[in-house]
């Protein structure tokens, strides 16, 4: 088993509606869960960050935790074609060591 | 700030060249990391250094070398290059031991 599960899509969705990406993980030490959007081409860009179980909102992002589960999701408000990407969930325990990623979902966001 | 810089953003290399990745960030980061991204996949970790002289081990540090003689620099060597060395690299730093901030990216490409 992986350490990181993530569906790589392709998914595809209507502007305006909301999109639901999700990771599992098996690792019960990760206490740090990013998401990160990677444009093609491009390096990968913090989107949001959590510590911990717990629910985290920013503008039309909201990231959620549940580390009983084991599962981390992110929702995007109001899809926009400019969401169009790929979107990586990664992970880490306490210390200095490097990030645990997904394999990425690729988004569209159809006009 | 300019961030992370990564040069070169491409190069083509012949089996059994080397070569240097370089990258420099100008945040004054303590934490630096290599991470190599393969088509489909999430990145895996390389290398990291916690501070000048000192680096260490990640997932997949076959084949390279690092060095971290200043805070700015994290260069990544290839002593001889294989086919299975074609990837993505992406540098990564930041302050704390939780989220990292990515540069651009060198697309590497061994014939």
């Amino acid at each position: 088993q992986k350490e990181v599960e993530q569906d790589p899509g392709p998914l595809s969705v209507p502007e305006g509606a909301i999109v639901s990406l999700n990771c599992t993980y098996s690792n019960s030490a990760f206490q740090y869960f990013m998401w990160y959007r990677q444009y093609s081409r491009k390096g990968p860009e913090l989107l949001m960050y959590t510590y911990s179980s717990g629910n985290k909102e920013d503008g039309r992002f909201t990231a959620q935790v549940d580390k009983s589960s084991k599962y981390i999701s992110l929702f995007i408000r109001d899809s926009q074609p400019s969401d169009s990407a790929t979107y990586l969930c990664a992970m880490k325990g306490r210390g200095a060591d490097g990030l645990t990623f997904g394999k990425g979902t690729h988004l569209i966001i159809q006009p | 700030n300019a961030g992370v810089t990564q040069t070169p953003k491409f190069r083509i290399l012949k089996i059994g060249q080397s070569m240097t990745l370089q990258c420099t960030q100008d945040m004054n980061h303590n934490y630096m990391y290599w991470y190599r991204q393969d088509p489909g996949m999430g990145l895996k970790l390389i290398y990291y250094s916690v501070g000048a002289g000192i680096t260490d081990k990640g997932e997949v540090p076959n084949g390279y070398n690092v060095s971290r003689s200043t805070t700015e620099d994290f260069p990544l060597r290839l002593e001889l290059a294989a086919p299975s060395q074609t990837s993505v690299y992406f540098c990564a730093s930041t302050q704390r031991t939780d989220t990292q901030y990515f540069g651009p990216g060198t697309r590497l490409t061994v014939l």
